[in-house]
């Protein structure tokens, strides 16, 4: 089976609630933060992004908002449905092409 | 559209063995992305390339090598294959930055590689 995401945090929810995931970026000059979203034996996949002379953003069903007063990042998804239960990651990058990964959240999403 | 493809998408390899993992993307990228996955962790970048004709070394960059010789295609090599390249490897590619603004990756499925 899949090896990735031993030892993740976990967040569980009910079907149906609103989920958030944070993220703690660690440079105070990073420019651009992007969610990933990662299903068990796929590659991560593109969810929304936000640069940093922007405090939110929405996407459809998901809401990104920066706090780069304490370096926070969270990623909101509303009406969470079982499809959504996956391994999260946030990246922050800083004046270049190069993304720093975070080391992931796993949403489970329960009935 | 196939996106960002990867060949093979599983391989077991004994120590010592050379092999090269090859990523391909049709979306006319310019940039393009290696990554190693490893339990608890992160994604952390191998090599990446801003263009055909050149390469550069990310976080992780002993014990691969690459080579972006078309437009499209990005190969990963390991030389000499060590247990602890165990891992599962993702390619990305990307655009240029016009006016200097960032724009996401795409992945593929990646490649699971085992060194015994």
């Amino acid at each position: 089976g899949e090896s990735v995401g031993l030892h993740l945090p976990t967040l569980s929810v009910q079907e149906g609630d609103n989920s958030i995931i944070n993220c703690a970026y660690s440079n105070s000059a990073s420019d651009y933060f992007i969610w990933y979203k990662q299903e068990s034996g796929k590659g991560p996949q593109f969810i929304i992004d936000i640069r940093s002379n922007m405090d939110k953003r929405q996407g459809q069903r998901v809401t990104v908002l920066l706090n780069k007063t304490v370096k926070h990042l969270s990623l909101q998804i509303a009406a969470t449905q079982p499809g959504d239960s996956a391994v999260y990651f946030c990246a922050e990058s800083y004046h270049t092409d190069k993304l720093i990964f975070g080391t992931g959240t796993r949403l489970q999403v329960f009935p | 559209n196939a996106g960002v493809t990867q060949t093979p998408k599983f391989r077991v390899l004994k120590t010592g063995q050379s092999m090269t993992l090859l990523c391909a993307q049709d979306m006319n990228h310019e940039y393009m992305y290696w990554y190693r996955q490893d339990p608890g962790m992160g994604l952390r970048l191998i090599h990446y390339s801003v263009g055909e004709g050149t390469t550069a070394k990310g976080e992780v960059p002993d014990g691969y090598n690459v080579s972006r010789l078309k437009k499209q295609n990005f190969l990963l090599g390991l030389e000499s294959a060590a247990p602890s390249q165990t891992s599962v490897y993702f390619c990305a590619s990307g655009h240029l930055r016009p006016g200097g603004v960032n724009q996401p990756q795409h992945f593929g499925d990646g490649t699971r590689l085992s060194i015994l």
